[in-house]
């Protein structure tokens, strides 16, 4: 089993739909980030925890919020879906100060 | 601000022919920089961490290097299994975030 597990790994969903993208680990990191990836612009970040009861907005954080559920659990929300947050979305895992290491993916399309 | 920039945005070499990618970067006190490796629809697969300049890393035909102001990942004799993105990324001495640059496309052809 893969050490950080996102779903659903593709979506399409329609303009102004909630939608819940979903990511557990299991490395034990306190440490935990959402990404969006497009491309020509590389790797952003949407919000990042610490712990369950710490929260932070990223350079990109506005149509998005999070849920941290657990230390292993770490949700991401578009509470009204837009076309322009079609995007490659990464959930990633950390001690802080070593690599991150990286789900594979929700590939997400809103039409 | 902290940001890095990596160069060339695209690469395309022939099976055998060595060279390097290249990753610039401005922070705040480095507290790693770091070397992944992206397949197409895959996430980034880690690959080196570097924490001084003058530290060096290798694995297989890969070797990372460090300098106060950037990073090379050289690429010895590529073979075609060696295409993908290659990203790179910084974090700062006052947070745990990670910046990435926009990743080098590399494609090695028989």
């Amino acid at each position: 089993d893969a050490d950080v597990t996102q779903t659903p790994r593709n979506r399409i969903t329609k303009t102004g739909k909630r939608i819940m993208l979903e990511c557990s680990q299991t490395k034990g990191h306190d440490r935990m980030y959402w990404y969006r990836q497009d491309p020509g612009l590389g790797l952003r970040l949407i919000y990042y925890s610490f712990d369950v009861k710490d929260i932070n907005k990223g350079e990109i954080s506005d149509g998005y919020s999070v849920s941290r559920q657990a230390q292993a659990k770490f949700s991401l929300s578009l509470e009204s879906a837009i076309p322009n947050q079609t995007a490659l979305y990464f959930c990633a895992t950390s001690t802080g100060t070593d690599e991150a290491f990286f789900g594979q993916g929700t590939r997400l399309t809103v039409v | 601000e902290d940001q890095v920039t990596q160069s060339p945005e695209a690469l395309r070499l022939q099976e055998g022919e060595s060279s390097s990618l290249n990753c610039s970067y401005t922070v705040s006190g480095l507290r790693g920089l770091f070397w992944y490796r992206q397949d197409p629809g895959k996430g980034p697969e880690f690959l080196f961490t570097l924490y001084s300049a003058g530290e060096e890393k290798e694995k297989e035909r890969l070797k990372a290097t460090l300098t106060k102001k950037e990073s090379f990942l050289h690429i010895t004799a590529p073979k075609p299994e060696d295409s993908a993105t290659y990203l790179c990324a910084v974090r700062a001495h006052n947070t745990d975030k990670l910046i990435f640059g926009t990743g080098t496309r590399l494609q090695v052809f028989p």
